[in-house]
């Protein structure tokens, strides 16, 4: 079955500090993936997304996720954490086939602190 | 602006008194879908519609039922709401031609069941 793993439910950084945020999927072949970034009462917001070509995609908001197809990995990178960043952040894999179903993980929250 | 709309955002009712939860998308998007969002289990997908009058059920449609007769709109219906209801729901849509195009959120609606 498709599953999206994000392993961390909680991460604390300090601000200044970097930040890896982890994503594993299992699908079949090489799925599209996402990050999503959901601010406390608000609606999810795409942050990148990888579909083919390079591996390393950039985001909006200084963010970047690097896919790793031997690790089945997409984690999420930023190198100097803002305290505005602190929110939920969701990895989600979707494939291209059928009625492109998407996939969500159970997030992790970021928390900041000074 | 582009955006989906959501209404009501918060909801308190009793078991079995039905409601609709409306979604409205100004960007004439062909794909829109409702998910749910609960702590520990992510999103997950109520219901999906490819299209006017196309419709069908994501992971957990079990309570919901929808209907989309205009482009632009998409409502979700508790015919009979029971406590296992009480969540966050977000309306999604996007252009259709496959999951690498952006979901736009709705701002979310919180339900409370009691």
């Amino acid at each position: 079955a498709q599953s999206v793993t994000q392993p961390d439910i909680h991460i604390t950084v300090s601000e200044g500090a970097s930040l890896e945020l982890r994503c594993n999927y299992s699908y079949g072949a090489t799925p599209y993936l996402f990050w999503y970034v959901q601010s406390p009462g608000q609606g999810l917001q795409l942050l990148l997304k990888y579909f083919s070509g390079d591996t390393l995609v950039q985001g909006i908001k200084g963010f970047e996720a690097e896919f790793k197809r031997s690790q089945s990995s997409f984690n999420l990178r930023k190198p100097s954490v803002h305290w505005s960043d602190a929110a939920e952040y969701f990895c989600a894999a979707g494939n291209s086939g059928g009625y492109q179903k998407v996939t969500f993980g159970i997030g992790t929250k970021l928390q900041v602190i000074p | 602006e582009a955006q989906v709309t959501q209404n009501p955002r918060y909801l308190i009712t009793v078991t079995g008194k039905k409601l609709t939860v409306t979604c409205s998308q100004n960007m004439n998007h062909e794909y829109m879908s409702w998910y749910r969002q609960d702590p520990g289990l992510g999103l997950r997908q109520i219901y999906y519609s490819m299209n006017v009058e196309v419709t069908d059920k994501g992971d957990v449609p079990e309570g919901y039922k929808v209907s989309r007769k205009e482009k632009r709109n998409f409502p979700l219906i508790l015919e009979s709401p029971s406590p296992n209801q009480t969540s966050l729901y977000f309306c999604a849509s996007r252009v259709s031609g496959g999951p690498t195009y952006e979901q736009y959120f709705g701002p979310g609606t919180r339900l409370t069941v009691t």
